[in-house]
């Protein structure tokens, strides 16, 4: 089984709005993965949690806040956003060996719409 | 850090022809490369990867080519079907980190 699950599968906000996305693997992988993806695009890596612990940040916006309070599940909490913030996120899990380079798995997504 | 290329952006084949999507990558350091598939709507779905130690890899319809010298690695989708219709992206992975090529949009006309 290589299954990721996020949830909610859409999401509608205001800016003033506080949200969470989730995410779910039972492969057993030790590192989790946040990406933002906007249309026609490759997705872009923002958060890689290692172990349970905050492992790359890529200079995201603090009105993103991951936390992985399991080996299992990952969170996302959104606040205050912006409209530019609308995109398809995504969550992916990978096990952690070989350096890192290791096969993600993606889940099937978020598509947030901030307004 | 790693700088993928990836050509074309789009491409349209006769369903039964092949399809060739070429990428480039420039960090030596990097030794993993998948191919995603992703469709409109859904999350990217592996669908082959290969390794330095290895040049080329098949799976039925599918294979890809690496070349390390030049670094470069190519997907090759053979007796291609309305299926295959979808966006691909190469990748290439440092420690920790996937980088994206730009994708590549496939059309299968019937």
């Amino acid at each position: 089984d290589t299954e990721v699950t996020q949830t909610p599968k859409h999401l509608v906000m205001g800016m003033t709005n506080k949200k969470s996305l989730k995410c779910e693997q039972h492969m057993g992988h030790r590192a989790m993965y946040w990406y933002k993806q906007k249309a026609k695009k490759p997705p872009e890596l923002m958060f890689v949690y290692s172990y349970e612990k905050l492992s790359i940040n890529e200079s995201v916006p603090s009105r993103f806040s991951p936390e992985c309070p399991n080996s299992s599940l990952l969170n996302l909490h959104l606040h205050a956003l912006q409209p530019e913030d609308s995109a398809l996120y995504l969550c992916a899990s990978s096990r952690l060996e070989r350096g890192g380079q290791e096969t993600q798995y993606f889940g099937p997504g978020t598509r947030l719409l901030v307004l | 850090g790693e700088n993928v290329e990836q050509h074309p952006s789009t491409l349209s084949v006769q369903e039964g022809d092949s399809a060739v999507i070429k990428c480039t990558y420039s960090d030596s350091a990097s030794n993993y490369f998948p191919w995603y598939k992703q469709e409109l709507g859904k999350g990217p779905q592996l669908i082959i990867d290969i390794r330095s130690n290895v040049g080329e890899k098949k799976d039925q319809r599918i294979a890809v080519t690496l070349n390390k010298t030049a670094k470069h690695f190519s997907l090759h989708i053979t007796e291609t079907q309305p299926e295959d219709s979808a966006v691909y992206f190469c990748a290439a992975s440092g420690a920790e980190k996937l980088t994206f090529g730009t994708g590549t949009r496939l059309t299968i006309i019937p």
